[in-house]
């Protein structure tokens, strides 16, 4: 399973884009990259995933390099309640499983 | 639509007891995965199911098993209860298996033994 690669932490001020990078260089052509987050002791939040293209919802964007080497997942206006540790997750491509490997994420500190 | 819903949330055993926790995932979904979260390790996957079959296990010990309903609930259950089972357990649906389908997760259960 391809690993990746997240700081341990950010801030951002209150009302600016955030920015998380995420480097996941052994990715395979047929695995999809996946962000979640998690606030304080609750369950993960599924926030946008991808193959190559560059995604977006109405809670960020993704952005995949052409390599697909690394993305960005982007918050373009954090607020307070965006506070909290964001996961990369590269998701195997075959054996048809739903396991997902969570590192250690980067935690994303929104100020004021 | 109702989300993942785990019973329940807070739970508090003795070392060697057992204990059974649950899982009822979106209605409509098939595949139920289960985590182990705790602040050494992080979240570490448990096992997953679909179509009450086991796909797909993680490395922890027998103690640890799961099963699946035919209306796709699911339960694990964790037997001889160790100091070091206390953890946020996380239960995560959705609608079938693959790379490309997004999993929703419960508020989890806060197991604590003592």
């Amino acid at each position: 399973d391809a690993k990746t690669t997240q700081p341990t932490s950010m801030d951002c001020a209150e009302g600016r884009a955030a920015n998380l990078p995420c480097n996941h260089s052994t990715i395979s052509g047929n695995e999809y990259v996946y962000w979640y987050r998690q606030i304080h002791s609750q369950g993960p939040q599924y926030i946008i995933h991808g193959l190559k293209n560059n995604e977006t919802n109405e809670m960020a964007s993704l952005i995949i390099t052409e390599d697909r080497k690394s993305s960005t997942l982007i918050l373009p206006h954090a607020t307070l309640r965006d506070t909290a540790v964001y996961y990369c997750i590269v998701r195997p491509g075959s054996g048809n499983t739903g396991k997902l490997i969570f590192g250690q994420g980067t935690t994303l500190q929104v100020k004021p | 639509k109702a989300g993942v819903t785990q019973t329940p949330r807070y739970l508090i055993k003795t070392r060697g007891q057992q204990v059974t926790l649950s899982c009822s995932p979106i209605s409509g979904h098939r595949s139920v995965s289960w985590y182990q979260q705790t602040p050494g390790q992080g979240l570490q996957f448990l096992f997953e199911y679909f179509s009450e079959t086991q796909r797909n296990k993680g490395n922890f010990p027998g103690r640890f098993s799961g099963r699946q309903f035919s209306n796709s609930r699911s339960e694990m259950n964790v037997s001889t209860l160790e100091l070091g089972d206390s953890a946020l357990y996380l239960c995560a649906s959705s609608s079938r298996t693959g790379a490309n389908t997004e999993a929703f997760f419960g508020q989890g259960t806060r197991l604590t033994v003592v």
